[in-house]
């Protein structure tokens, strides 16, 4: 399955901590995308990891890659209120799977303020 | 540039009913992709157009269907609407369709 499994399901955290998000995988991949939804919202892409590369940084966000480990994950840094989303990875396969992205159910992270 | 637009943003409809949904994707995209989500199951694919062509389809029934026009607008129906479809529908378009997916707000549907 290319589904990515996003972990923990919850994370309560308080403003200015950072927040640490895990996603696993199965499948070999090209490129690995996480995303945010706040309630009721479409996605919003955050960063797109590709295979051959360890860390991305994005303003106060920080993703890394295990392809070893089938394995990504997300720092949140000096987290505030308005990060309060759900979070979701999406493993990429390659050209051939096009866009099918495959979501797990997500982290639900509250940062409370 | 201008974002994913989706058309309309919210509908309620009754059983047995017919839906129509819009998707105007971001300009010189080629790849439009639909996606259901819904509390119980969560966020689903439901079929990707790449150049008016459905190149990916996920495990939905044949009631679920789209089409890509020549401009890229996608647009997805859904025949003989069942109450388990209420839910939103988002679409997603990209260039190519394995980078960065760019989603709309979504149409929120709601089935009586």
């Amino acid at each position: 399955s290319q589904q990515g499994e996003e972990d923990p399901q919850a994370l309560s955290i308080q403003e200015g901590e950072n927040a640490t998000m895990n996603c696993s995988y199965k499948t070999s991949i090209n490129n690995l995308q996480w995303y945010r939804q706040n309630s009721g919202r479409g996605l919003v892409h955050l960063i797109l990891i590709r295979s051959n590369e360890r860390e991305k940084h994005s303003g106060r966000l920080r993703v890394t890659l295990d392809t070893s480990k089938k394995s990504s994950s997300l720092l949140i840094t000096a987290s505030r209120a308005a990060d309060t989303a759900s979070y979701f990875c999406a493993p990429v396969r390659g050209e051939t799977s096009g866009s099918r992205l495959t979501f797990g159910e997500g982290t639900q992270l509250t940062v409370n303020p | 540039k201008a974002g994913v637009t989706q058309t309309p943003r919210y509908l309620i409809k009754t059983r047995g009913q017919q839906v129509t949904l819009s998707c105007s994707p971001i300009s010189g995209h080629r790849s439009v992709s639909w996606y259901q989500q819904t509390p119980g199951q969560g966020l689903q694919f439901l079929f990707e157009y790449f150049s008016e062509t459905q190149r990916n389809k996920g495990n939905f029934p044949g009631r679920f269907s789209g089409r890509q026009f020549s401009n890229s607008r996608s647009e997805m129906n859904v025949s003989t609407l069942e109450l388990g479809d209420s839910a939103l529908y988002l679409c997603a378009s990209s260039l190519w369709g394995w980078e960065t997916q760019y989603f709309g707000p979504g149409t929120r549907l709601l089935v009586l």
